[in-house]
């Protein structure tokens, strides 16, 4: 069982927005502004999308954004294209201790 | 460019020892932490935990603790993950990656490690 929650799956027609979410506690996401979410692609590395909850690197298009409320985290991906299909994981620092924790991943189907 | 370059992928037996490689270049590799990241077949990612190559000072991930050993030689810009009796659970995808701020800007390739009889 992984520490951040997310759906396991989500979908969007080309065009259109799509949103996951991705849940903690007070003691990562709600405690800290140090979110990230990562784009993987099958058979290669995970790639950067979103850090410290809505900064981009660049690179990244700005159909990506990141927001946070409270415990849960949120990556909305706009303006969908086929290439954003992909698994995406959010990610939070959890403390001294646990340091960093991921999310279970969603896999999102552009349809 | 920062760039992590990992070694090839290993087939080993259980109870053996390895260790696997991550090269860094491209930026200062004494100034950032390095992590390493476990994915499990068809499974998600895991932070296992990160060394700090200035003075290799480490942080392990609880669930991870005691199972295998992070180092860094900063003399060749290399951090290592090193494990001395493997288990057939430790199959998996090894990512390394740069650190800043509890977010990973630089991945490395990946290393498949294959623990079977």
């Amino acid at each position: 069982q992984s520490a951040l929650t997310q759906p396991p799956s989500a979908s969007g027609s080309p065009g259109q927005s799509v949103t996951i979410s991705c849940t903690g506690t007070s003691s990562d996401i709600g405690g800290y502004n140090y979110v990230s979410w990562y784009q993987q692609h099958p058979g290669k590395a995970p790639n950067l999308m979103i850090y410290e909850v809505t900064k981009r690197p660049s690179g990244v298009p700005d159909r990506f954004s990141g927001s946070k409320s409270g415990n849960t985290a949120s990556l909305t991906v706009s303006g969908l294209q086929a290439e954003d299909e992909a698994d995406y994981y959010c990610s939070s620092h959890a403390g001294r201790n646990n340091f960093v924790v991921f999310g279970g991943g969603t896999k999102l189907t552009v349809l | 460019e920062v760039q992590l370059v990992q070694s090839g992928a290993e087939v080993k037996k259980p109870g053996e020892s390895l260790k696997i490689s991550c090269k860094g270049s491209g930026y200062s590799f004494t100034n950032y932490w390095i992590g390493w990241v476990r994915q499990m077949p068809g499974k998600g990612l895991e932070w296992m935990g990160i060394i700090y190559p200035g003075d290799s000072s480490t942080r392990n991930s609880p669930s991870f603790q005691g199972q295998v050993t992070l180092s860094a030689d900063k003399s060749i810009s290399t951090a290592y993950l090193q494990w001395s009796s493997l288990k057939a659970s430790d199959t998996a995808m090894y990512y390394c990656v740069r650190e800043v701020n509890s977010y990973f800007d630089s991945w490395g390739q990946g290393t498949l490690v294959t623990v079977s009889s």
